[in-house]
């Protein structure tokens, strides 16, 4: 079965820094990358995606790198606020057997210190 | 527009009960996908559903099963509960079926005893 591969597990960044969280994936039906946000409690939200057309996408703090040919996407998250700590996870549309389907990674758990 | 609805928001069983969940998708999705939380875990993917028919279907014992009705509304069973079933049980809709954008419901935390 086909994963994708997140890091950090985790990350303590210090207010003002940048944030970095990265994943790879193997075979993918098309290129669509998401990320979602999850705070405890909550279900994931979806923060910001990349399709196809470009190798990368800002909005706001947040902004996605894309390398199609390293098979990696990325996302920054410039001047992190104590506001921004959650869990993050990437995701990417695997081919399986039994089709395509959404997956996720294992999640990175952020921490932004005041 | 309305989110995903999730009921219940919690709820305790004991090991052997089956318990059946529920997820109302964003008006107008139909494709409804169920996942697995665990702390510490990823999202593990369940089963998705696309007008009324099981599109996919992850790596869970048979215990594990599905539907979803007319009006997009769906709902996973879980059998014979046993202690490690115990969970953030979360719902995604989207438009279409397949991997698109999902957008999730808040769960149900299920707790088995």
């Amino acid at each position: 079965q086909q994963q994708v591969k997140q890091s950090p597990q985790s990350l303590i960044v210090q207010k003002g820094g940048i944030s970095i969280i990265n994943c790879a994936y193997e075979n993918t039906a098309f290129d669509y990358f998401p990320w979602y946000q999850q705070f405890p409690g909550k279900g994931p939200a979806l923060l910001i995606a990349i399709r196809p057309d470009v190798s990368e996408k800002k909005e706001g703090r947040f902004t996605i790198s894309f390398n199609k040919s390293a098979k990696q996407f990325s996302l920054h998250i410039m001047d992190s606020q104590p506001g921004d700590s959650a869990t993050y996870f990437c995701a990417a549309p695997l081919l399986e057997t039994s089709g395509s389907r959404l997956t996720f990674g294992e999640g990175t758990q952020l921490t932004v210190n005041p | 527009k309305a989110g995903v609805t999730q009921t219940p928001r919690y709820l305790i069983k004991t090991r052997g009960q089956q318990v059946t969940l529920s997820c109302s998708p964003i008006s107008g999705h139909r494709s409804v996908s169920w996942y697995q939380q665990t702390p510490g875990q990823g999202l593990q993917f369940l089963f998705e559903y696309f007008s009324e028919t099981q599109r996919n279907k992850g790596n869970f014992p048979g215990r594990f099963s599905g539907r979803q009705f007319s009006n997009s509304r769906s709902e996973m069973n879980v059998s014979t509960l046993e202690l490690g079933d115990s969970a953030l049980y979360l719902c995604a809709s989207s438009f279409g079926p397949g991997p698109y954008e999902q957008y999730f419901g808040p769960g149900t935390r299920l707790t088995v005893t």
